[in-house]
């Protein structure tokens, strides 16, 4: 079956540092994988989406940035982390089934930057 | 552009009652409609998902309908619990675009 691994759970960081975030799937090849920023009292807004090794595409402008150095890892990073960055950070994958694509969540990263 | 609302934003209910819960989106044209729960602090788990034929589908005490036309999915939850108490987001799947959420229903249980 399939699993998708997050780390860290929580990260407390201070304005100004480096963040990097991991996200692992295992169970499956070739997978969309996705991150999502869920900040608090508001809906799922999505950063990243990559359909392949090397391939990212932003939806948002801001001072992140996505990887994927691997089929089934992607990360998600900042030189310099703002305060406006603070928030519950979701990482997804998806397969494509004929007409079907079906979405799923790891557990989240909860960033608090102070 | 693809828009996903969610009604009622909260619903408190007690224990034993049957609910309903709203999703409507702005564009038929759709893979795909899914449901999700969430519980505080963690990722969303993938309760049902509806291809866009299909009118209904069921998961125990969960059935979600799809009125694509319309732009219109119900979750039905039957004889609800204290540990269905969570919120739940729909999200859709356009043509040729990422999924979109709506903003979710916060729901509580009350024994």
């Amino acid at each position: 079956s399939q699993t998708i691994h997050q780390w860290p759970a929580t990260l407390v960081q201070p304005v100004g540092s480096p963040l990097s975030l991991e996200c692992t799937v295992e169970g499956t090849s070739n997978p969309n994988l996705y991150w999502y920023r869920q900040a608090a009292g508001r809906g799922l807004q999505l950063l990243f989406y990559s359909v392949g090794i090397g391939q990212i595409s932003s939806e948002v402008p801001q001072n992140l940035s996505a990887s994927r150095p691997q089929d089934r890892q992607f990360i998600l990073s900042s030189k310099k982390l703002l305060l406006s960055d603070s928030g519950f950070y979701l990482c997804a994958w998806s397969v494509t089934q004929g007409a079907r694509e079906t979405q799923y969540f790891g557990p989240g990263t909860r960033l608090l930057v102070l | 552009k693809q828009e996903v609302t969610q009604i009622p934003a909260a619903l408190s209910v007690p224990e034993g009652e049957n609910l309903v819960l709203n999703c409507s989106f702005t564009d038929s044209a759709i893979y795909n409609l899914q449901w999700f729960r969430q519980d505080p602090g963690k990722g969303l788990t993938s309760l049902l998902l509806i291809q866009s034929s299909q009118r209904e589908q069921t998961s125990g005490r969960l059935n979600a309908s799809l009125d694509k036309s319309s732009g219109r999915s119900t979750l039905y939850i039957a004889a609800s619990q204290p540990g269905d108490s969570a919120t739940y987001l729909c999200a859709v799947k356009p043509y040729g675009q990422n999924f979109v959420f709506g903003p979710g229903t916060r729901l509580s249980v009350l024994p």
